[in-house]
């Protein structure tokens, strides 16, 4: 059974850089068939998609974060990370790793789709 | 970037009751790529619908997904109490991916 679980800094000072990760467990993190995502979720707001990744290292971000994100992964340690530069208050939200369906022919991978599993999920917080 | 409008923002119904819940795109989706979730309160967001109309694993026949292009609608045939939670669509048809605002169906 696929389990996802978040871990990393759950307060962070403003200008200075976020950083989870997201440990796998219960299936393969090396499908051609799925890809890794981060979201988050403002409190009170909708989710906000902001990067896949696929075993290749093959990505897709979201514009809005304006190359402050980044995403990796470790397929050896099952586990995939995210980092989030120069962040602010509005950067104060619940993070969520979760699965989403795609596709890898080859050297190519395509844009995932809907998130069909999520972590519980991790507060993060960004304050003096 | 799509969009995505949900309303009513708030709906009160009661155990058994019918529920129909809206998501407007600002453009249209492409291949009705649309998905629905629940989400519980403290809880992550659970995918109920793909593909517009399509149940994920798991979730009961009385939730159905209908609509095409701009306008789709989740159903919930027989309000059951886990079924009072927020509920979000969003589109997979266009980048970047995006999520509606939510509507919360509350007893």
């Amino acid at each position: 059974q696929l389990q996802l679980q978040e871990s990393g800094s759950r307060l962070v000072r403003p200008s200075q850089t976020l950083s989870l990760t997201c440990a796998v467990s219960g299936v393969s993190i090396s499908s051609d068939y799925y890809s890794w995502s981060w979201i988050r979720q403002p409190p009170g707001k909708g989710p906000e998609w902001m990067a896949f990744i696929y075993h290749t290292g093959s990505t897709y971000y979201n514009p809005s974060l304006n190359s402050r994100v980044t995403i990796s992964i470790d397929t050896i340690k099952k586990q995939f990370s995210l980092t989030l530069s120069s962040v602010t208050a509005a950067d104060t939200a619940v993070y969520y790793c979760a699965r989403a369906p795609g596709y890898c022919s080859g050297e190519t991978c395509f844009p995932p789709y809907y998130f069909d599993a999520w972590g519980q999920g991790t507060l993060v917080t960004v304050s003096a | 970037e799509i969009v995505l409008t949900q309303s009513p923002g708030t709906l009160s119904l009661s155990p058994g009751e019918r529920a129909s819940l809206s998501c407007r795109a600002s453009q249209s989706v492409s291949s009705n790529y649309l998905a629905w979730y629940q989400q519980r309160p403290g809880q992550a967001p659970r995918l109920l619908i793909y593909g517009a109309s399509n149940r994920a694993a798991g979730i009961p026949d009385r939730f159905s997904g209908s609509g095409s292009g701009t306008d789709f609608t989740l159903t919930i045939s027989r309000l059951e109490p886990e079924d009072f939670a927020v509920y979000y669509c969003q589109q997979y048809g266009n980048p970047p991916r995006t999520f509606g605002q939510g509507t919360k169906v509350e007893i």
